[in-house]
């Protein structure tokens, strides 16, 4: 069964790096999304992205957090300049549809901002 | 936006009993999932399921789409079972372009 990918599976950063966080979506499917995670809470949003662009956004994404789909395969998500609460479980999800259909998570990305 | 609201926030069983994990939605949905969050963190699909009955194994949901609420029943349960279990909804607006809106989990405990 084909699934989601992310790597790396952990990153430790230091504050005030850049980090960047890469997925690779199911080979058919044209909406991507990142998801995350602060331990112990739920799971939010971030963004959605569609035909190369973004097409919905979080409060959470400010201008410090940036997309991107540099090839046929790759989705990234870019954190500028991190700060002691980015870090988090991030998950990256894709869907052959819009909405009313199965989003797939690949198994996340555990950043620690130090 | 759209509330997700589960309950039990804990739920503590002995191997073997059944649960229900219950799943409430504050507007219409075109999408509904319930997810189990391993020890790992990863975040396993059980089901996608909007609205009507699915059953896999041990597992079975059924949406009630018209009254806004969603259960998950876990059968015979297992020490593996346990773990933190998520309902996500996408709003049926039109404005929405997908996203899922978690509720905060429920966390299933199974003792031997």
């Amino acid at each position: 069964e084909p699934e989601v990918t992310q790597t790396p599976s952990h990153q430790v950063t230091q504050m005030g790096q850049e980090v960047i966080l890469r997925c690779v979506p199911i080979s058919n499917h044209l909406y991507f999304y990142w998801y995350r995670q602060i331990l112990g809470q739920k799971v939010e949003f971030l963004v959605s992205f569609y035909n190369n662009e973004i097409s919905e956004k979080s409060e959470i994404f400010d201008d410090q957090f940036s997309v991107e789909r540099p090839d046929g395969s790759n989705f990234t998500l870019k954190i500028r300049s991190t700060k002691l609460e980015d870090s988090a479980m991030y998950f990256c999800a894709s869907s052959d549809r819009r909405g009313g259909k199965t989003q797939y998570f690949g198994p996340g990305t555990r950043l620690l901002v130090l | 936006g759209i509330q997700v609201e589960q309950s039990p926030p804990d739920l503590i069983l002995q191997e073997g009993a059944n649960s229900t994990l219950r799943c409430n939605f504050s507007d219409s949905v075109n999408n509904l999932q319930w997810f189990h969050q391993n020890p790992w963190g990863q975040l396993i699909n059980l089901f996608y399921i909007p609205s009507g009955t699915k059953q896999n194994g041990r597992l079975s949901a059924t949406t009630v789409a018209t009254e806004r609420y969603s259960l998950l029943y876990i059968s015979s349960s297992q020490t593996t079972d346990s773990g933190v279990y998520f309902c996500a909804v996408g709003d049926a607006g039109g404005t929405s372009y997908g996203k899922l809106t978690f509720g905060q989990g429920t966390i299933l405990t199974v003792h031997p």
